[in-house]
């Protein structure tokens, strides 16, 4: 299948301070891609679904100024949590597909453990 | 996005047993797919089904779906202690995007 490589795996930064998650596609043009997040013992919750070129749609609730989110190429989406409080402390996962897989399947990266302190 | 439906929410068996995890969903979709997910990992998919597919199989695993009850089980036979994880399922609807369930954790007592 495809890949999708998600960097970095796991951060600790400080609270007020802004972390940048990136989400390659390796082999396949991601024209479409999103960002999900994941509390613990719960499932993941779609935060935003960025096309490429286009800016991302946020689901309801989700600050938008808080998680920027660029998809400036057809194989690299970035999400970067700007002014981070350990309330965003939270596993955040990165899905992309397009053309190339059919649009059949979403592939996911590794995932990253984001802890604020 | 709607949350689609997952049951049980949490399983514990033998291993050797059986398990079957089941997932309702709510809009039409273009296909289903299970993923599994290690404590504090990233998801690893299993399998996919079509919405045209009845039944599939893949090693130990085999899905079912009806699109009637818009509803798909995934059974693992003969479970191993490694089988221990969250198993999910989504479903991809016609805007691509994938609607996911809530999870079952399955746990398998060696």
């Amino acid at each position: 299948g495809a890949v999708v490589s998600q960097h970095p795996s796991w951060v600790i930064c400080k609270s007020g301070t802004s972390v940048k998650i990136e989400c390659r596609s390796l082999d396949f043009q991601a024209t479409t891609m999103f960002w999900y997040r994941q509390f613990p013992k719960q499932s993941l919750m779609l935060m935003a679904t960025s096309n490429e070129g286009s800016k991302a749609t946020y689901e309801q609730g989700v600050e938008k100024d808080k998680f920027l989110i660029n998809h400036a190429s057809l194989t690299l989406s970035t999400l970067t949590v700007t002014s981070a409080h350990p309330e965003d402390s939270s596993f955040y996962i990165c899905s992309a597909t397009g053309p190339g897989t059919g649009w059949t399947e979403a592939f996911f990266g590794q995932g990253t453990r984001l802890t604020v302190v | 996005s709607q949350q689609g439906e997952e049951d049980p929410q949490a399983l514990s068996i033998q291993e050797g047993e059986n398990a079957t995890m089941n997932c309702s969903y709510k809009t039409s979709i273009n296909n289903l797919q299970w993923y599994r997910q290690n404590s504090g990992r990233g998801l690893v998919h299993l399998i996919l089904i079509r919405s045209n597919e009845r039944e599939k199989h893949s090693g130990r695993l085999r899905v079912t779906l009806d699109t009637s009850k818009k509803s798909s089980s995934l059974l693992i036979t003969a479970s191993r202690a490694a089988d221990t994880a969250s198993y999910f399922c989504a479903s991809l609807g016609s805007n691509y995007q994938l609607i996911w369930g809530a999870g079952t954790k399955l746990i398998i007592k060696p």
